[in-house]
């Protein structure tokens, strides 16, 4: 089946690393995704993970993927309040030209 | 520029009207695609072109009619208006199974 999981909220104080955690059914999805959504704005890739890899950095972004466990994590290191948003997670089931989404977690980071 | 567009950002109308919402992209890409975000930012696949062909119909009420003109252009049209069609739709494009870029929402409100 195709299911992706995330919890809901996440609340950080500035300058401290955020992890999002994320969950999905579907081994053969080929790639996974990070989406970043403002409020009232359209929905940015922040970046993706090949599916044999296991990590990937770009800047202050870490990607894990944990294919045994189907699980995947977000670290965003020194949060600024320009992170706030809702991240959402998704799978790309292999064969199908689809994105799945998670149900996205909302960031929200105080000073 | 913009790369994935679409008109209108807003759209308020009354129950059983029919409306369309247009998408272009100017990435060049080859594979277009609608998704439909609810009240509660759960975002699922709608449909998915390629090449100007269907190739990805979710479970969408029959009222709702995609179009591509070209493969620039992705439109989406929708008969008798229901009050659960209200949502934000987003467009995306992707090139393949490569990433895909979405545009800014139009947010449709129906009363």
């Amino acid at each position: 089946g195709e299911d992706v999981e995330q919890s809901l909220f996440l609340s950080v104080r500035e300058g401290d690393s955020s992890v999002i955690n994320c969950t999905y059914t579907d081994s053969s999805s080929t790639y996974l995704y990070w989406y970043k959504q403002e409020p009232g704005a359209g929905l940015q890739l922040l970046t993706y993970i090949f599916s044999n890899m296991d990590m990937k950095q770009d800047q202050r972004l870490t990607v894990l993927l944990n294919k045994k466990d189907k699980h995947l994590s977000l670290r965003i290191a020194d949060t600024q309040t320009g992170d706030s948003a809702i991240y959402f997670c998704a799978e790309s089931p292999g064969g199908y030209n689809k994105l799945i989404f998670g149900a996205g977690t909302r960031l929200a980071v105080h000073p | 520029d913009t790369a994935v567009s679409q008109t209108p950002k807003y759209l308020v109308t009354q129950m059983g009207n029919d409306k369309s919402i247009k998408c272009e992209q100017n990435l060049g890409h080859d594979t277009m695609y609608w998704y439909k975000q609810d009240s509660k930012k759960f975002l699922k696949i709608m449909f998915s072109y390629n090449n100007k062909e269907l190739i990805i119909n979710e479970t969408v009420p029959n009222r709702f009619s995609p179009k591509s003109p070209d493969k620039a252009h992705l439109n989406l049209h929708i008969n008798s208006l229901e009050l659960g069609d209200s949502a934000v739709y987003f467009c995306a494009s992707s090139q393949n199974w490569d990433e895909q870029y979405f545009g800014p929402g139009t947010r449709l409100t129906v009363t």
